[in-house]
């Protein structure tokens, strides 16, 4: 079974700063979707960034960035200029395609909660 | 109304009661989940449906039993359930299983 770590569970950063948030995920898979979700206060889960294992560029979306190491089976989020808005609980999901079955498997992280200082 | 929308937001239950969930996308995707999101626990997946059909369902209870009518309705109908089967439950989105999900804004569930 995949498991998904996030080692931090809490974070804070002031405003326009640059954040690091860190995930790590095992799996013996080669094929897979890493994603990072954000979570504000509303409750809404808000696709933030997307990564496919095979592609070995770093996505990145703004001032969302992330750094894929797929050896050290590591996907951290780098937020820069951080705003107020962006305070929110933070999920780094790891997703498979069971192949055969039909099937799908989704695991998150148990979230880093993430605090902008004004 | 754009988005996934799930009602209702909040609901509380006896142990012996039947009641339901809705969830509806309006963003034209084939593809719809059920998560359950409890306090201090990570985020679990619940149910999947493609193209109507149920793809994943990772041993939930019995208690819990998920329709898909259509691509752009979904609704977890709840029985018999146990306290600690509060939670918030979300709904999610997304066109193709393996590609970005949209979730909607959940239903707080309280069971006493």
């Amino acid at each position: 079974a995949q498991t998904v770590t996030q080692s931090q569970p809490e974070m804070s950063v002031q405003e326009a700063e640059t954040v690091t948030l860190s995930c790590t995920y095992d799996t013996s898979e080669n094929n897979y979707y890493l994603f990072w979700y954000k979570q504000p206060p509303s409750r809404q889960m808000i696709l933030v960034i997307r990564q496919e294992a095979y592609k070995q560029q770093n996505a990145t979306e703004n001032r969302f960035s992330v750094n894929f190491q797929k050896a050290a089976k590591s996907f951290s989020l780098k937020i820069s200029d951080s705003q107020l808005g962006d305070t929110a609980m933070y999920f780094c999901a790891f997703m498979k395609h069971v192949s055969g079955a039909g099937s799908y498997q989704l695991t998150f992280g148990k979230g880093t909660k993430l605090s902008v200082i004004p | 109304e754009t988005g996934v929308t799930q009602t209702p937001r909040h609901l509380v239950m006896g142990m012996t009661n039947k009641k339901s969930l809705k969830c509806e996308q309006h963003l034209g995707h084939n593809a719809m989940y059920w998560y359950k999101q409890s306090a201090k626990k990570p985020l679990e997946l619940m149910f999947v449906y493609s193209l109507e059909e149920r793809v994943e369902n990772n041993s939930v209870p019995s208690r819990f039993s998920p329709e898909c009518p259509n691509s752009s309705h979904l609704f977890l109908h709840l029985h018999t359930l146990q306290p600690e089967d509060s939670a918030l439950y979300l709904c999610a989105s997304s066109q193709g299983v393996l590609e970005t999900q949209y979730f909607g804004p959940g239903t707080r569930l309280l069971v006493l």
